[in-house]
């Protein structure tokens, strides 16, 4: 069954700090890995995405990193901002000609950023 | 571009009500897709349309939900009749095309609260 579980489910950091969150898949065949950031009241916006080749992607303060064989993606946070408090939801995306099924989410991780 | 656009923002209503959501995608889009979020069972798309076309509706959970896509401007879900454990937040996205390196572009939700 393709799953992908994140962790930890929630997390408190002091502003300025770094942190990193984490995603597990099983998700298979792989086609790529998305982390969109979802603010409150809000839908997710997508920060970065990764294909099977890639091992790294950044945007601005947040990279990405993604381990193909041991199906694992890591998510950066660098020298947090209060505006960073947000949920994290890893994507995972099957390759398959079927739009609907080919997502697969995380269970996201909350982040709060306290100043 | 405006993005996704969704209507209303938030609903509460009473039980055995019928509520309509309402979903205008990105122009030029292909794909539409409905979500609904949950704290306990995250994101979990319900139907997806590809020009204007119902293609999978396995994740609609029950006759009660209906969706249609009169055109490629304009979408709607429709519960009838509501019931409480309907209370999430309704996403709207579009895509597109099929091709799974396309990102998925959410609007900004509708909570619904059904008393």
């Amino acid at each position: 069954k393709n799953q992908v579980e994140q962790s930890p489910q929630s997390l408190i950091i002091l502003e300025g700090k770094n942190c990193t969150l984490q995603c597990n898949y099983t998700v298979s065949p792989f086609s790529n890995l998305r982390w969109y950031k979802q603010d409150t009241g809000r839908g997710p916006v997508s920060l970065t995405i990764m294909t099977f080749s890639e091992n790294t992607k950044s945007n601005g303060r947040y990279t990405a990193t993604l381990d193909a064989d041991t199906k694992q993606s890591s998510l950066h946070i660098t020298a947090s901002q209060l505006s960073d408090s947000a949920s994290y939801i890893c994507v995972v995306s099957l390759l398959t000609f079927n739009a609907g099924n080919m997502l697969t989410f995380g269970g996201g991780t909350r982040l709060m950023v306290k100043p | 571009d405006a993005g996704v656009i969704q209507s209303p923002r938030h609903e509460v209503t009473e039980m055995g009500q019928e509520v309509t959501l309402r979903c205008k995608p990105i122009s030029g889009h292909d794909y539409l897709f409905w979500y609904r979020q949950t704290m306990m069972r995250g994101l979990e798309l319900l139907i997806y349309f590809n020009n204007n076309v119902p293609i999978d509706d396995s994740g609609m959970p029950e006759d009660r939900f209906s969706a249609k896509m009169p055109n490629a401007s304009f979408s709607t879900l429709k519960i009838q009749p509501s019931e409480p454990r309907d209370s999430a937040v309704y996403f709207c996205a579009s895509s597109p095309d099929r091709d799974p390196y396309n990102e998925q572009f959410f609007g900004p939700g509708t909570r619904l609260t059904v008393l």
